[in-house]
């Protein structure tokens, strides 16, 4: 199973909007609604902050929302601050398996 | 609250066999919701799932990595484990154990993660 496609890198300024993709194919992000997005600090474990595409697990900010079209999910951050600053990943079900993608940097300039 | 926490050794000499255990406290291990999985992050690369394991002891693995991988549970421990055979550099990685929500396929609770390097 290959790896999910992610942009390397993504960056806004405060206050503004940003979307990450996370692009697979009919066996996966196409097929399923088990889009899953975490996002990772330096050195810290991975934080679940969106799962079944676009519901957000308790305690996690609204200003994070996710959804999906075809085979490209995507996670849109609205009212960057600079504790987003961090990498995002995309994760899906395929087949009785998970697959990450290949993650994003989220820089907040 | 529910807390995983990974442990076993930090270097393992290519060719051998790297061992895991994953405790789980504040909760049970034998939740009929949720499976428990590992998760492993090269440095300074992304994250790749290696498998998941029901407290019935039903598993299932990334097929590129399943002939070399065994997840085992105790439940009496409230632990899981992973073992990976024939390592070389290329595992050297970051693992996690998480808990794995099936019904969602999303891992909602990790631990802080092991670094576990292989070398001679």
């Amino acid at each position: 199973q290959s790896a999910l496609t992610q942009p390397a890198s993504v960056s806004g300024s405060p206050g503004q909007s940003i979307t990450i993709s996370c692009t697979g194919t009919s066996s996966d992000v196409g097929g399923y609604n088990y889009v899953s997005w975490y996002q990772q600090h330096p050195g810290k474990a991975p934080k679940l902050m969106i799962y079944d595409v676009s519901n957000r697990p308790s305690g996690v900010s609204n200003r994070f929302s996710g959804s999906k079209s075809g085979n490209t999910a995507s996670l849109t951050i609205s009212g960057l601050q600079a504790e987003d600053e961090a990498d995002y990943y995309c994760s899906s079900y395929t087949s009785s398996s998970s697959v990450f993608g290949t993650g994003t940097k989220v820089t907040v300039l | 609250q529910l807390q995983l926490q990974e442990s076993g050794p930090g270097l393992v000499k290519p060719s051998e066999t790297l061992s895991l255990t994953c405790t789980v406290s504040g909760g049970s291990i034998s939740s009929s919701s949720y499976y428990w999985g590992w998760i492993r992050q090269p440095p300074g690369k992304g994250l790749e799932w290696i498998g998941s394991i029901y407290y019935s002891g039903s598993t299932y693995y990334n097929p590129s990595l399943k002939s070399r991988v065994t997840i085992s549970v105790d439940t009496s421990k409230n632990q899981f484990s992973l073992k990976l055979s024939s390592v070389t550099a290329a595992d050297t990685a970051v693992y996690y154990c998480a808990r794995h929500f099936l019904r969602y396929d999303a891992f909602d609770i990790w631990g802080q993660g092991t670094m576990v390097t292989v070398s001679s």
